[in-house]
C-alpha cells in the first residue's frame, strides 16, 4: 500500500499570514496515463470533508484561489496564501493512482494562533 | 445541487450487522463509481469500499474484506454498505462519497456491547 506522509501534523498560523503543507507519498504517484492523482481535501470542525484540489493542482469549483496546489512525483504541497478564520480544520491529502486502497495521509490540522 | 444523505447507522453489539444506506440526488448516480470512506472519533479518514458505475467491480480494505459488502442500485439512485461481524474497531462515521468528491453528512456506526 502506498504510505502518504504529511508535515506538519499541527499548523498555528496567523490570519493574513501563508500556510503551507507537506504531503509525501512512499512512491511515486504518477499514473499509467500520465496523470497523477494526488487530492485535498479540507475538513472543518464539525463538517464532512470537502476536496479542495484533484490531480495536484486543478481546484475544485467554488474553492478560493488562496488554495493552491503544487508538486510531482512524490512530494506535494498545499498553501495557502493568506490564512482566513474560515480555513481552521484538518487538512488531507490522498492518493488515487495505486488502489486499492486509496490511502489518505494523517491529517495536519489548521489553527489560528 | 448534489445531495447524499447516509442513513442505517447506530449502535450494534459485536459480532452483529448492520445495513448503510446512501441516498444520492442531484446528478447522473450511474455514472460515477462511489466510495465509502470512515472516520473513528477524533481520528483520521480511512478508505473502505468501492464500486465502479454499474456495480460489477467492488474493492475493499484488507480491515473489511469478507465482513462488509458494497452495492449499489442504480433505478433507485442508492448506495449501500453490508456491514457483518462488527467490531469495536469499526465504530466510526462512515460517508458515501461520490468520485472522491462529493460527501455526505456521515452516518455513525458505534460497535458496542
Amino acid at each position: 500500500d502506498v504510505v502518504m506522509t504529511q508535515s506538519p501534523l499541527s499548523l498555528p498560523v496567523t490570519l493574513g499570514q501563508p500556510a503551507s503543507i507537506s504531503c509525501r507519498s512512499s512512491q511515486s504517484l504518477v499514473y499509467s496515463d500520465g496523470n497523477t492523482y494526488l487530492n485535498w481535501f479540507q475538513q472543518r470542525p464539525g463538517q464532512s470533508p470537502r476536496r479542495l484540489i484533484y490531480e495536484v493542482s486543478y481546484r475544485d469549483s467554488g474553492v478560493p484561489d488562496r488554495f493552491s496546489g503544487s508538486g510531482s512525483g512524490t512530494d506535494f504541497t498545499l498553501k495557502i496564501s493568506r490564512v482566513e478564520a474560515e480555513d481552521v480544520g484538518v487538512y488531507y491529502c490522498m492518493q488515487g493512482t495505486h488502489w486499492p486502497p486509496w490511502t489518505f495521509g494523517q491529517g495536519t490540522k489548521v489553527e489560528i494562533k | 445541487e448534489v445531495q447524499l444523505v447516509e442513513s442505517g447507522g447506530g449502535l450494534v453489539q459485536p459480532g452483529g450487522s448492520l445495513r448503510l444506506s446512501c441516498a444520492a440526488s442531484g446528478f447522473t448516480f450511474s455514472n460515477n463509481w462511489v466510495h465509502w470512506v470512515r472516520q473513528a472519533p477524533g481520528k483520521g479518514l480511512v478508505w473502505v469500499s468501492r464500486i465502479n458505475n454499474d456495480g460489477s467491480s467492488t474493492s475493499y480494505a484488507d480491515s473489511v474484506k469478507g465482513r462488509f459488502t458494497i452495492s449499489r442500485d442504480n433505478a433507485k439512485n442508492t448506495l449501500y454498505l453490508q456491514m457483518n461481524s462488527l467490531r469495536a474497531e469499526d465504530t466510526a462515521v462512515y460517508y458515501c462519497v461520490v468520485s472522491l468528491h462529493y460527501w455526505g453528512q456521515g452516518t455513525l456506526v458505534t460497535v458496542s456491547s
